[in-house]
């Protein structure tokens, strides 16, 4: 069973159109995530949710809206997508905190990653 | 604020010879987490190990150890004995509790083991 899955695993689409890319964990966590990885593997957090609730907008456009109908999916939709957008996007969930507290612990499980081409 | 500094962009060294991974972190924060990450040719990223900021005790698991040092902000990540399957990208990430939990990744270090 995968932990953390991500569809489609690759995208290809032109400028200006509209995508969406779901996440899916099954690992009972609260706290999910977005990140970009662009072509120099810069790894960049743009989301996070927990429980449902938006946490973390790490000042992405409002082209990209994320959604999460309940804590275990972690949706993206991209509107009017751009040359720039073109990226691997990887979901992720983070367990519950411990004795130290916070909302998460910070160690993320990914799903593969969804690489999107725009043309 | 938070940032992650690998100074190392890539490293390439013979099989079976040991290699560092440098991470120099910044934060205001006296409680934070600190990670690496390895990210192999096949793309998936991989949790390698967590460390609190009240932890200084270096970790061994195998093959891999880390050294964290508060004094000079560093948490470094050394491979002994290196082998091919070691070849990935690493990465080194700063979460501190006071900013929800964001988690900010170094821009990772590729290192190529060679047969």
């Amino acid at each position: 069973d995968t932990a953390v899955s991500q569809t489609p695993k690759y995208l290809v689409t032109q400028m200006g159109n509209d995508k969406s890319i779901k996440c899916e964990q099954n690992l009972g966590h609260d706290t999910m995530y977005w990140y970009k990885q662009d072509s120099k593997k810069f790894l960049k957090i743009m989301f996070s949710y927990n429980n449902k609730e938006l946490i973390i907008n790490e000042t992405v456009p409002n082209r990209f809206s994320p959604k999460s109908p309940d804590k275990a999916h972690l949706n993206l939709h991209i509107n009017s997508l751009e040359l720039g957008d073109s990226a691997v996007y990887f979901c992720a969930s983070s367990p519950p905190p411990g004795l130290a507290g916070g909302r998460a612990t910070g160690e993320l499980f990914f799903g593969e990653g969804s690489r999107l081409t725009v043309l | 604020a938070q940032k992650v500094t690998q100074a190392q962009t890539e490293i390439s060294v013979v099989e079976k010879e040991d290699v560092t991974l440098d991470c120099v972190y910044e934060t205001r924060d006296t409680t934070y987490y600190l990670f690496w990450y390895k990210q192999p040719p096949s793309g998936e990223l991989v949790f390698l190990i967590r460390r609190n900021s009240f932890d200084e005790q270096n970790e061994i698991s195998g093959r891999y150890s880390w050294n964290f040092q508060k004094s000079t902000s560093s948490f470094n990540f050394t491979i002994t004995a290196s082998q091919v399957v070691d070849s990935a990208v690493y990465f080194c990430a700063l979460s501190d509790e006071n900013r929800d939990d964001k988690i900010i990744f170094g821009k990772g270090t590729r290192l190529h083991i060679l047969p």
